[in-house]
């Protein structure tokens, strides 16, 4: 059964940085994109990196774009989110996800999350 | 980017049927995947692609979708069906990814 397991997250003050990890078992980590997605208490989720399966190719959100860093080592079967210049608004669970693609008829992919990680919370106050 | 829309409550009498839409540009180009969110624990997928359900999620979960709507339906909402759900998409420039807000179904 595919396992994601997220570590890494904690207290932080704003300002100050911190790095995510999520280990991947029983699956072939190195031939899938990976996603970083988070959700503050209370609230709704909200996507923030994706890494390609060779990790040549990142994308972020707008809001964590220029402080988050999205990275893999697929020898380790690990994905990482360094998060920098934290905000209150960072706070969140951090969940890593799985990406799965639906082609159809045309040949377009459509992207959807097949396993998630249980997310580690991160809490970012003075 | 763009944005993807969901009424933020649904209320279903149990057995009976309930749709979820998620409204957005995206989806004129991409299905959407919905995922079903419980109180303390991980989203897990129930639908994804035009209307496919992985392995353990009941056939009384489906998908449609027309123009900028993709719909989720449950055909006799149980009560473990309470839960929130998400539908999520490529954005239109394909790079990003959108999420909904979010509907919670509270099952009467």
């Amino acid at each position: 059964q595919v396992q994601l397991v997220e570590s890494g997250g904690g207290v932080v003050q704003p300002g100050r940085s911190l790095r995510l990890s999520c280990a991947a078992s029983e699956f072939t980590f190195s031939t899938h994109d990976m996603h970083w997605v988070r959700q503050a208490p209370g609230k709704g989720l909200e996507w923030v990196a994706l890494i390609s399966y060779n990790g040549n190719n990142e994308y972020y959100a707008d809001s964590v774009k220029g402080r988050f860093t999205i990275s893999r080592d697929n020898s380790k079967n690990t994905l990482y989110l360094q998060m920098n210049s934290l905000r209150v608004e960072d706070a969140a669970v951090y969940y890593c996800a799985k990406s799965g693609l639906y082609y159809d008829s045309s040949g377009r992919g459509h992207l959807y999350f097949d396993y998630w990680g249980q997310g580690t919370l991160v809490t970012v106050s003075s | 980017s763009s944005e993807l829309t969901q009424d933020p409550a649904v209320s279903v009498a149990l057995g009976q049927t309930v749709r979820i839409t998620c409204q957005g540009d995206s989806l004129r180009t991409y299905y959407a995947s919905w995922y079903q969110q419980k109180p303390g624990q991980a989203p897990v997928l129930v639908i994804y692609g035009k209307n496919n359900r992985p392995s353990g999620i009941p056939d009384r979960f489906s998908g449609s979708s027309s123009g900028n709507t993709a719909s989720l339906t449950i055909t006799g909402a149980q009560a473990e069906d309470e839960a929130d759900y998400y539908c999520n998409s490529r954005d239109s420039s394909g790079n990003h990814v959108v999420f909904g807000g979010g509907t919670k179904l509270t099952v009467l």
